[in-house]
């Protein structure tokens, strides 16, 4: 199976509160997971990334949290802001070969002021 | 000045019209991919292309076709454009060699309308 699934579709937070999206995946020889982040009218730009030998990486108020055993990632955003108010895409590849990334469905996701 | 254009930036066309969406980098990267994106569907791959003499086929080429006329562009084509065929087309390129190994960069897309 190649599909990366992420949840929720969509997702509304108050200023300050921690925004949470999931992904799952299937190919455990998946072995980088990138985060996109979209902005209206713009294309996707990386986010963040991580690779399955740590369990987490932080950027700054973004967090991956990676679940090697249950095959799953999330992207957390503390302290949201109106200006994270973007579709994200998580993703998964298999770096360094000709696998392409294989991109989940995106989540809306908007931060009220 | 951009790293990857695409050109049209909006493109509005009837069934059956040939279209030609262009795609330029200078970053100098050797892959370089067509993507879609339907609201819902997330970001599905039409092309891909690592140099100028290697084009493969994505989850969805029915209906399109490529040139990667040289290493810098990558031009997308509809034949006969159809309604469902209504999207927006991102341009990425990559480097595999670079030290974050599969990262893409987009182009800012094209809206393509097909009436």
């Amino acid at each position: 199976q190649q599909q990366v699934k992420q949840s929720p579709q969509s997702l509304i937070v108050q200023k300050g509160g921690i925004s949470i999206i999931n992904c799952a995946y299937e190919n455990t020889a998946f072995d980088y997971f990138p985060w996109y982040q979209q902005f209206p009218g713009k294309g996707p730009a990386l986010l963040i990334a991580i690779r399955p030998d740590v369990s987490e990486k932080k950027e700054g108020r973004f967090t991956i949290s990676f679940n090697k055993s249950a095959k799953q990632f999330s992207l957390h955003i503390m302290d949201s802001q109106p200006g994270d108010s973007a579709t994200y895409f998580c993703a998964a590849s298999i770096e360094g070969s000709q696998g392409n990334l294989i991109f989940g469905k995106g989540t809306k996701l908007s931060v009220k002021p | 000045d951009a790293d990857v254009t695409q050109t049209p930036r909006n493109r509005i066309t009837k069934t059956g019209k040939r279209i030609m969406l262009e795609c330029s980098q200078t970053k100098g990267h050797d892959r370089m991919y067509w993507y879609r994106q339907d609201p819902g569907l997330g970001l599905r791959l039409i092309y891909y292309s690592f140099d100028v003499k290697d084009i493969n086929k994505g989850e969805i080429s029915d209906g399109y076709s490529v040139s990667r006329q040289a290493q810098a562009k990558f031009s997308l084509s509809l034949e006969s454009a159809i309604p469902n065929q209504t999207a927006l087309y991102f341009c990425a390129t990559s480097d595999p060699n670079r030290d974050r190994g599969n990262e893409q960069f987009f182009g800012p897309g094209t809206r393509l309308t097909v009436l």
